[in-house]
């Protein structure tokens, strides 16, 4: 069976140090993979998503970037955090045929302080 | 722009208390309406995808519709193991992969 998993949990930064947040899928291959954001009363954001190795579509323009070294290796980076870079961030990933139904690690609740 | 309004916000329900939470969309082209359940400090785990207006899906005590214009998610004598908050989304023929969230509703479910 297919399994994504995402770290750290939980992630105090300060202001301006670099970030890097790691999600790896299981059990599929070629999967697509997406980084989502959660704002507390907002919905759920998308940030980037990936179709395969290298490629990487952002929605939002930001301080964030992603990179996708391997099939299932999904990496979100900044090199400098913002306190409105705080939130919870979401990896999820969906059968590549049918780009439906996403299926979510269990988050990391990023805090900037 | 895909656009998906859920309401209410909050709902509190009595255990056995049914009632039913709603999803307003406007989409270009629905290609996938979905329903998720979050808990609280995880990730949303999927529930059901509806596709054509008249479409209904059951899961025990859940049963999702589909109109045009809304979907409904039906909850039939509520436990307090049903507490969370429930997550609607669509996908629009011109969004591509992406999927376009609602805020929520957060429902709890009191003995």
């Amino acid at each position: 069976s297919q399994t994504i998993h995402q770290w750290p949990a939980t992630l105090v930064q300060p202001v301006g140090s670099p970030l890097s947040l790691e999600c790896t899928v299981e059990g599929t291959s070629n999967p697509n993979l997406y980084w989502y954001r959660q704002a507390a009363g907002r919905g759920l954001q998308l940030l980037f998503y990936s179709v395969g190795i290298g490629q990487i579509s952002s929605e939002v323009p930001q301080n964030l970037s992603a990179s996708r070294p391997q099939d299932r290796q999904f990496i979100l980076s900044s090199k400098k955090l913002l306190l409105s870079d705080s939130g919870f961030y979401l990896c999820a990933w969906s059968v590549t045929s049918t780009n439906e139904k996403l299926f979510f690690g269990s988050g990391t609740q990023l805090s900037v302080l | 722009e895909d656009q998906v309004t859920q309401s209410p916000e909050a709902l509190r329900l009595q255990e056995g208390e049914s009632s039913s939470l709603n999803c307003s969309y406007t989409v270009s082209g629905l290609r996938g309406l979905f329903w998720y359940r979050q808990d609280p400090g995880k990730g949303p785990e999927f529930l059901f995808t509806l596709y054509s207006a008249g479409e209904e899906k059951e899961k025990e005590r859940l049963k999702a519709t589909l109109t045009k214009k809304e979907s409904f998610l039906h909850i039939t004598a509520p436990k307090p193991e049903d507490s969370a908050t429930y997550l609607c989304a669509v996908q629009g023929a011109g969004g591509g992969n992406k999927l376009t969230f609602g805020t929520g509703t957060q429902l709890k479910v009191e003995l």
